[in-house]
């Protein structure tokens, strides 16, 4: 049971607009959430976090919302540069003592110059 | 800071040889992960270890799988036998657990390619 969904494997957007990348989760424990992105050869590296008790964080170019009635969040990118083409992989805990982080399948974003 | 270092980088092997995957975290880190990439399952949590001791093995395929963590500077991910299915990308995390983010946030190593052939 998958308990945290990125449906979309790809997107492709062009530079300076948009990307959206959007994460489903199940699980009503989760209550912090993060967004990795991972280059190819390297390991994830961590971009953006959101507590469930916020509904949107920003940092710089990138915003994370989150809407706990839908169980949903999405990552905001703008302007998309060609430096952000990667995976980006959203990823939920909840917390406490008995730690997991449990990551979606990932998203490739792919930024058109 | 180095980071978080694996090795080796890449290993091909064949089916029913031992595999031994290595893992430094950073320094002063004082919980370890390891996780598993595949195409079909994404990634996944093996185990990790908090003050080096195993807190949570349930994600552990099946008995030819163990990890130990001997000190808090050195990890290692054993398979034996290995089987062509055993064929993923293991990544090492660590995080010091401290503060709002630190107690959330993982840092990765870059992983260690692993073909059972």
């Amino acid at each position: 049971d998958q308990q945290v969904k990125q449906n979309s494997p790809s997107l492709s957007v062009q530079e300076g607009r948009i990307s959206i990348l959007n994460c489903d989760y199940t699980n009503s424990m989760f209550d912090y959430f993060l967004w990795y992105k991972k280059y190819p050869a390297e390991g994830p590296t961590f971009l953006i976090s959101i507590s469930s008790i916020k509904d949107k964080n920003e940092d710089g170019r990138f915003t994370v919302f989150l809407n706990k009635s839908a169980k949903h969040l999405s990552l905001h990118i703008v302007p998309s540069q060609p430096g952000d083409s990667a995976v980006y992989f959203c990823a939920a805990t909840s917390g406490g003592s008995n730690y997991k982080l449990t990551f979606g399948k990932g998203t490739l974003l792919t930024v058109n110059p | 800071d180095a980071g978080v270092i694996q090795s080796p980088r890449h290993e091909v092997t064949e089916m029913g040889q031992e595999v031994t995957l290595r893992c430094k975290p950073i320094s002063g880190h004082n919980s370890l992960f390891w996780y598993r990439q595949t195409m079909m399952r994404g990634l996944e949590l093996l185990i990790y270890f908090n003050n080096n001791v195993p807190i949570d093995d349930s994600g552990m395929p099946e008995d030819r799988f163990s990890a130990k963590m001997p000190n808090a500077s050195f990890s290692t991910l054993k398979i034996q036998p290995s089987e062509p299915r055993d064929s993923a990308v293991y990544f090492c995390a660590s995080r010091h657990g401290k503060g709002a983010v630190g107690a959330n946030v993982l840092t990765f190593g870059a992983g260690s390619r692993l073909t059972v052939l």
